[in-house]
């Protein structure tokens, strides 16, 4: 049973463009969420996270909105550029120590 | 320069044959955990471990065993038992307490000869 969904394994937009990459959650206990970047044959990277007390968190070009009440969350970059191409996870705290990852939604990014 | 490292990048097993990865953390992060990631799959946790000699089987432990020895290292072995280790293998750490983000190493690719 997946709690964490990211129902778009992949998005393409034009560089200079927004880019929206969205999860859906189903546990209403999730109260801490991120999101990661990862590229071919590496580590993921940390890019913004949320708490739930809040509705929106920004970081440069990066800003992730959550609403608790659909269970959502999204990362909009804006402005997409091609060295954001790479697969985008979210992530939900279930736990103390456990963090629940989507399957990932692969961006590229359209020169 | 804090970080985490894993080894080998590329593993190969033999069928019957036990291999450990290696996992350290010069971040002085309490907790580590390991995942793995199939292609099309999210990450799925083996094993976490919140503080030395201590650790806790994840969702998908069966065929795998790790040992926390020192604060710094999070070794995991693939037993024979695991039937299916052809994966991407990854280490994680994050602080005990406060936001507790996680910070991946590397990985390591495992492949079945």
């Amino acid at each position: 049973d997946q709690q964490v969904k990211q129902n778009s394994p992949s998005l393409s937009v034009q560089e200079g463009r927004i880019s929206i990459l969205n999860c859906d959650y189903t546990n209403s206990m999730f109260d801490y969420f991120l999101w990661y970047k990862k590229y071919p044959a590496e580590g993921p990277t940390f890019l913004i996270s949320i708490s739930s007390i809040k509705d929106k968190n920004e970081d440069g070009r990066f800003t992730v909105f959550l609403n608790k009440s659909a269970k959502h969350l999204s990362l909009h970059i804006v402005p997409s550029q091609p060295g954001d191409s790479a697969v985008y996870f979210c992530a939900a705290r279930g736990g103390t120590y456990k963090y629940i990852f989507g399957t990932g939604t692969r961006l590229k990014v359209l020169a | 320069d804090g970080g985490i490292t894993q080894s080998p990048k590329y593993l190969f097993r033999k069928e019957g044959q036990n291999v450990t990865l290696s996992c350290e953390q010069n971040l002085n992060h309490d907790a580590m955990y390991w995942y793995r990631q199939d292609p099309g799959q999210g990450l799925r946790l083996i094993y976490y471990s919140q503080i030395v000699n201590d650790f806790q089987k994840g969702d998908i432990a069966e065929g795998y065993s790790v040992s926390r020895e020192k604060k710094e290292s999070f070794p995991l072995t693939v037993t024979s038992a695991q039937k299916n280790p052809t994966a991407f293998y990854l280490c994680a750490s994050s602080r005990r307490t406060g936001v507790e983000t996680q910070y991946f190493g590397p990985g390591t690719r495992l492949l079945v000869l």
